[in-house]
């Protein structure tokens, strides 16, 4: 059985470039959750997907998109890059209901 | 929106000690988890506890649903319990299952 595994590990990138973010699920886990993660700060709900569709989303803008594949990895593209946008990024998956939730180990974006 | 609170923000131990963290939500939630967040960002799942009581090992949580709060216990604590600890709750089928989370517990245990 496989962890989520999130890529790249760091990113540097520039205010107002795009960045694309990958996540693998779980096996078995058909549900992937992204979250930012701002430094002294929980993690706040991005969106989720489900069966490749959109199954909920937090309070971020449009800018924030994402998608699912077949195989239920996961991308989260950014576009027009702000500093505020330095975090971390959390994929995590999980089953039905909402149990088994596992987190990848995360991304960390600085936008310089 | 639910908030979820907790306590204390920050707790120093001594190796061998025990604790409680607490956690409250303003509204009822039912998948309600505790994550152990290590200094390189993972966040590991300790416990999926919407109600009752569960335990692993030196660590335990209870979930009281009714009155919205929930309690993890680590008993003879470790330096490799420091970290930040997190609980977080949400409600299948608004926003799927979305979790809010509370601001964390910075736990620092020393030798």
């Amino acid at each position: 059985e496989t962890g989520v595994t999130q890529s790249p590990t760091h990113l540097i990138k520039t205010r107002g470039q795009q960045v694309t973010l990958r996540c693998s699920s779980q096996s078995g886990h058909n549900t992937v959750s992204w979250y930012q993660q701002a430094l002294g700060q929980g993690p706040q709900f991005i969106f989720q997907y489900y069966r490749e569709e959109e199954n909920g989303r937090g309070n971020f803008p449009p800018r924030f998109s994402g998608l699912q594949f077949p195989n239920y990895s996961s991308e989260l593209n950014v576009n027009a890059l702000e500093l505020d946008d330095s975090a971390l990024y959390l994929c995590a998956s999980s089953g039905v209901g909402g149990n088994g939730y596992t987190f990848g180990s995360g991304t960390r974006l600085t936008v310089v | 929106g639910i908030q979820v609170e907790q306590s204390p923000p920050d707790l120093i131990l001594q190796e061998g000690a025990n604790s409680t963290l607490r956690c409250n939500f303003s509204d009822s939630v039912n998948n309600l988890q505790w994550f152990h967040q290590n200094p390189w960002g993972q966040l590991i799942n300790l416990f999926y506890i919407p109600s009752g009581t569960k335990q692993n090992g030196r660590l335990s949580a209870t979930t009281v649903a009714t009155e919205r709060y929930s309690l993890l216990y680590i008993s003879s604590s470790q330096t490799t319990d420091s970290g930040v600890y997190f609980c977080a709750g949400g409600r299948p089928n608004q926003a799927g299952t979305a979790l809010i989370f509370g601001k964390g517990t910075t736990l620092s245990v020393s030798s």
